[in-house]
């Protein structure tokens, strides 16, 4: 399978405790995203990479949030502290810069249950 | 407010039905429209993507954007069972789709 693929797809943890998620992008995608979708919610925009290099990063993103795309490759994106209202499902997507249309291929998303 | 506003719906049609969905937006630099499909526990896919205003057809669906209104809508012709996902709308502002900005979505439920 070349798709996009994240991991792990679904996380619980208790409030407080760190999770890490990470994301492997299809081979070829310089561009790579971080979403997060809540219950009956669209996406929202939490970062993207072009490249190794962040380019932008939404005011959602706390400073509990980190996110890192060491190489260019794979990225992982990482929550402190967690709190309940982390949970959420967290959804990588890639994309081809050259590509025009600003298609995003989407993972399947990893879920995050904050107890 | 929003900058992308989608009825939740739950909209129920009987199979072979044509289905309007509908987005709204308040940004008007928005040049890029696109519509995704979202099965349950999965992720979005691409259905449609449209530049600036006017129409796009593929297949049984079609894309609309109307840029004056700010208003954009995707139609589905002979609706299947299969087409039963959440369907969302997704915009964005410049050529480089460095972000895209979401509607909630619609969730379609076509009845055999």
């Amino acid at each position: 399978d070349t798709g996009v693929s994240q991991d792990p797809r679904h996380k619980i943890t208790k409030r407080g405790q760190n999770v890490t998620f990470r994301c492997d992008p299809i081979s070829e995608h310089n561009r790579l995203y971080w979403y997060r979708q809540t219950l009956g919610q669209g996406p929202e925009f939490l970062t993207y990479f072009q490249n190794e290099a962040q380019l932008e990063k939404s005011r959602l993103l706390s400073d509990r949030f980190s996110a890192e795309r060491p190489k260019g490759s794979f990225s992982t994106l990482e929550i402190q502290r967690t709190e309940q209202g982390d949970s959420a499902m967290y959804l990588c997507a890639s994309s081809l810069a050259e590509q025009g249309t600003g298609e995003l291929f989407f993972g399947e998303g990893s879920r995050l249950t904050v107890l | 407010q929003k900058e992308v506003e989608q009825d939740p719906g739950p909209l129920s049609v009987p199979e072979g039905a044509i289905v309007s969905l509908n987005c709204t937006y308040s940004n008007s630099a928005f040049q890029y429209f696109m519509w995704y499909r979202q099965y349950s526990r999965k992720g979005p896919e691409l259905l449609m993507y449209t530049y600036s205003s006017g129409n796009k057809e593929d297949g049984r669906f079609t894309a609309q954007v109307d840029k004056s209104s700010k208003y954009i809508s995707l139609f589905i012709r002979d609706s299947q069972p299969s087409d039963s996902a959440t369907y969302l709308c997704a915009m964005t502002v410049t050529y480089n789709f460095n972000k895209f900005y979401f509607g909630s979505g619609t969730k379609l439920n076509v009845k055999p």
